[in-house]
């Protein structure tokens, strides 16, 4: 199946600092979808990016759709303590009378410190 | 709003035993779906509908089973319950084909 790699797995930054992330796969999809998951919940959908080269803000956060359809990076500036959690980021071919099956990276863990 | 429900939060299981893990959406979503989530791990797809009565096997359907009687519920059955299908289950549901998922804030069923 389709494989997708997130890249850091964890990170421990400092209050203020930016953030990047990102995630790469072995086919190309139609949608990047980024989302985050705090603990004992389930993810939540902070952007999504529906057209390769797009590039979208949500606040604080940025994410780009690439070029070749196989990658999508997530930056987050001047980060905050609530931004600790797990993001995910997900591919979706999204194809007409398909059901919208993501395929999820690992995670990136954030940890913010004070 | 309430979005996507799922119950019970919490579950231990013996091995054999059977249960059904509830799913409820009030989006009027047509597509749903249950992923599973391992430790360190991504969600993978276990079964997925695109309208009542309809259901499909995702990427680990083994060992599982579901219906969608009403667009509204797609509840998760395990019939008889090994401890590799320990793990955090959540629900999402989707307008349609191409649309984000909304997820349900997940089933953390142990198998013991």
């Amino acid at each position: 199946g389709q494989q997708l790699n997130q890249s850091p797995q964890s990170m421990f930054i400092q209050e203020g600092e930016d953030v990047s992330m990102n995630c790469t796969s072995s086919s190309i999809f139609n949608t990047w979808l980024w989302y985050k998951q705090d603990p004992g919940e389930g993810p939540v959908l902070l952007i999504a990016l529906y057209k390769a080269g797009e590039l979208t803000s949500n606040g604080r956060l940025t994410a780009q759709f690439g070029i070749t359809r196989k990658d999508s990076f997530l930056n987050i500036s001047a980060s905050i303590p609530s931004d600790v959690g797990i993001y995910f980021c997900a591919g979706q071919l999204g194809m007409a009378g398909t059901a919208s099956k993501l395929t999820f990276g690992t995670g990136t863990r954030l940890q913010v410190t004070l | 709003n309430a979005g996507v429900t799922q119950t019970p939060k919490f579950r231990i299981l013996k091995i054999g035993q059977s249960m059904t893990l509830q799913c409820t959406q009030d989006m009027n979503h047509n597509y749903m779906y249950w992923y599973r989530q391992d430790p360190g791990m991504g969600l993978k797809l276990i079964y997925y509908s695109v309208g009542a009565g309809i259901t499909d096997k995702g990427e680990v359907p083994n060992g599982y089973n579901v219906s969608r009687s009403t667009t509204e519920d797609f509840p998760l059955r395990l019939e008889l319950a090994a401890p590799s299908q320990t793990s955090v289950y959540f629900c999402a549901s989707s307008r349609g084909a191409g649309s984000p998922l909304h997820f349900g804030n997940g089933t953390r069923l142990t198998v013991t």
